[in-house]
């Protein structure tokens, strides 16, 4: 079986803070990570994945990510939120061949 | 590219009218998904076409259909609406044909379908 647990449904920051959004899962074997954006009436976007090639990934918009698996975790940070980045950001784990999704948590910043 | 496009954007049923949502992918992926999203919820997989042929059932797929047209397009039937199936609709694609395994596979996302059931 494979979970995902985002803790927070919303998360609030300033414009110019440090964005953190955490993420943890469950999975009977290694598994790949995922986090997606979603922003308002658009379908999900790709920001960056963990592929067991390097712990700490890189993606998009600044944004990055570390598998801890002593943790269980794969959280997701950026050093500086901007106003763009208010949106829902989903994290998701692939043990089998299709993913699971957390239950999002809104970003939102303010000026 | 249009990547991934579904229709209808905007539906409203009465409960028991039937429908079928749209989706049509032109990256040649081999992999086409359902999922709905309710607030607070997530995503939930509806069902799944791991290649052009095949089809599975995901975490909820009471209440619906499937049918994999050809490689491009993959359609979700909702026999007899219910109000429970109010929802935003998302169909995605990944290029990889699906083994069993983990995959790292990106999925690719459509604008959605809102669906209201009265």
């Amino acid at each position: 079986a494979q979970s995902v647990t985002q803790l927070g449904s919303h998360v609030s920051v300033s414009e110019g803070a440090l964005v953190l959004l955490r993420c943890n899962y469950s999975s009977s074997v290694p598994p790949y990570l995922f986090w997606y954006v979603q922003y308002p009436n658009q379908g999900l976007q790709l920001l960056l994945k963990y592929t067991s090639a390097a712990t700490l990934v890189k993606g998009i918009n600044g944004f990055e990510a570390e598998f801890k698996k002593s943790e269980t975790s794969f959280h997701l940070t950026k050093p500086s939120a901007h106003m763009s980045d208010a949106a829902e950001y989903f994290c998701a784990v692939s043990s089998y061949s299709t993913l699971t999704f957390g239950k999002g948590t809104m970003l939102l910043v303010s000026p | 590219n249009a990547g991934v496009t579904q229709t209808p954007k905007f539906q409203v049923l009465k409960t028991g009218q039937s429908m079928t949502l749209q989706c049509a992918q032109d990256m040649n992926h081999n992999s086409m998904y359902w999922y709905r999203q309710d607030p607070g919820m997530g995503l939930r997989l509806i069902y799944y076409s791991a290649s052009e042929g095949t089809t599975d059932k995901g975490e909820v797929p009471n209440g619906y259909n499937v049918s994999r047209l050809n490689k491009r397009e993959f359609s979700l039937r909702l026999e007899s609406a219910a109000p429970s199936q109010t929802s935003v609709y998302f169909c995605a694609s990944s290029e990889a044909l699906l083994a069993g395994g983990p995959s790292t596979d990106t999925q690719y996302f459509g604008p959605g379908t809102r669906l209201t059931v009265l």
